[in-house]
């Protein structure tokens, strides 16, 4: 079936360093949603991705989905406490289906 | 505008029993969707619910089972509990439900079997 890979699975940065999640497909999908977790929290939608090649920015995060619409990421620039949390891409089968990729945990060292 | 509450919030049972989860979704979304996750296996999809009718399906035994009523309250069924099945069971809901439209989740019940 459908499988959604995401790596890594843990990141552990110093505070203003980088930070970036990559997410991919067994198959084309026709969107990727990304979400974020805080600990002891529950899934929050960050953003939707459609199109080809599209790149949005929310911020210091910028969201990429691949020109195949088999891939995407989610880069953070100069991390802070507060992104401390999972990051969960979800792809979107033509089944319907969303299926959700296994996380990246952020820790982020003050 | 409330958000996605789901009861109880935490639940101990033994293996056998069975036990029912509630979610109430945000006022005006038709579309229920149940998740379990657990630390090993992320966020696996169950089933979802759109206006009473089940129209989509994951992986998982016929023991887990759900519904959704009028008022687009969704239940969902665990029976013969077993040892694996002890995760943190969310469910989102939507306004149109499939694949395209943002999932707004519930905070969860932790479920756990002894």
């Amino acid at each position: 079936g459908q499988q959604v890979m995401q790596i890594p699975q843990y990141q552990h940065v110093q505070e203003g360093e980088d930070f970036t999640t990559y997410c991919n497909s067994s198959t084309t999908l026709s969107n990727i949603q990304w979400y974020k977790q805080r600990p002891g929290g529950h899934p929050v939608f960050l953003i939707q991705l459609v199109k080809s090649g599209e790149v949005k920015k929310q911020k210091r995060l910028t969201f990429q989905f691949g020109e195949a619409k088999k891939n995407s990421s989610l880069h953070i620039t100069a991390t802070q406490t507060t992104d401390v949390g999972t990051y969960f891409c979800a792809g979107a089968s033509n089944t319907g289906k969303l299926i959700f990729g296994q996380g990246t945990t952020l820790q982020v060292k003050p | 505008k409330a958000g996605v509450t789901q009861t109880p919030r935490y639940l101990i049972k033994t293996r056998g029993q069975q036990v029912t989860l509630s979610c109430s979704p945000i006022s005006g979304h038709r579309s229920v969707s149940w998740y379990q996750q657990t630390p090993g296996q992320g966020l696996q999809f169950l089933f979802e619910y759109f206006s009473e009718t089940q129209r989509n399906k994951g992986n998982f035994p016929g023991r887990f089972s759900g519904r959704q009523f009028s008022n687009s309250r969704s239940e969902m069924n665990v029976s013969t509990l077993e040892l694996g099945d002890s995760a943190l069971y969310l469910c989102a809901s939507s306004f149109s439900g499939g694949s395209n439209n943002e999932q707004f989740f519930g905070p969860g019940t932790r479920l756990t079997v002894l």
